[in-house]
């Protein structure tokens, strides 16, 4: 049972550029959301996609972006980067199907993206 | 809205001691959902467990237990017999329900805790 994967794992960008995360969530579930983890701190939502669409969202500028395929694989786009957007990126799935809905979120190992 | 506060930054026991991690919520919902998470040195957030709000019964595993008191708002972690493998960082999280839809919002976690297990 393959559980959920992100890539790339490291990334090194430089401020101003624009960066994308890719997520694949476990196997039969259908919902992915992203989190920040900002060094020493608990995670922080950013958003959550559900059929493809953004269901719902936490405290982040619009230059935090996503997208969710069919495959339910999600992508997280920064614009703009700033020094302060570099963190642990982790992604999360779990099952929002309704009558099955599952509310445990399993994660991802997580993208280390450091801005300079 | 909603919070949760984790207010032991950190905690240091001898291997074979018992040692508690304490969670505060805070929430305007009737019906949410309460997880702790363990994230080893490799970043990986682990689920360790999920109490929804209208459940109070504590629950055991192994030589884990979790004490939720809603008169208190708290969620408490116990560990008995500590062991080194238990040295992680520890995560409080609280989510809402979403509507009538079922699933859940997003989470808020805590600041964590972290565990030291000395040998």
């Amino acid at each position: 049972d393959a559980g959920v994967t992100q890539s790339p794992t490291h990334l090194i960008k430089t401020r101003g550029q624009q960066v994308t995360l890719r997520c694949s969530p476990k196997s039969g579930h259908d919902t992915v959301s992203w989190y920040q983890q900002a060094l020493g701190q608990g995670p922080q939502f950013i958003f959550q996609y559900y059929e493809e669409e953004e269901r719902q969202r936490g405290n982040f500028p619009d230059r935090f972006s996503g997208h969710q395929f069919p495959n339910y694989s999600s992508e997280l786009n920064v614009n703009a980067l700033l020094l302060g957007d570099s963190a642990l990126y982790l992604c999360a799935s779990s099952l929002r199907e309704a009558g099955v809905y599952s509310y445990e979120q399993y994660f991802g190992p997580g993208t280390r993206l450091t801005v300079t | 809205a909603q919070k949760v506060t984790q207010a032991q930054t950190e905690i240091s026991v001898v291997e074979k001691e018992d040692v508690t991690l304490d969670c505060v919520y805070e929430t305007r919902d009737t019906t949410y959902y309460l997880f702790w998470y363990k994230q080893p040195p490799s970043g990986e957030l682990v689920f360790l467990i999920r109490r929804n709000s209208f459940d109070e019964q504590n629950e055991i595993s192994g030589r884990y237990s979790w004490n939720f008191q809603k008169s208190t708002s708290s969620f408490n972690f116990t560990i008995t017999a500590s062991q080194v493998v238990d040295s992680a960082v520890y995560f409080c999280a609280l989510s809402e329900a979403i509507g009538s839809g079922g699933g859940a919002d997003g989470l808020t976690f805590g600041k964590g805790t972290h565990l030291i297990i000395q040998p």
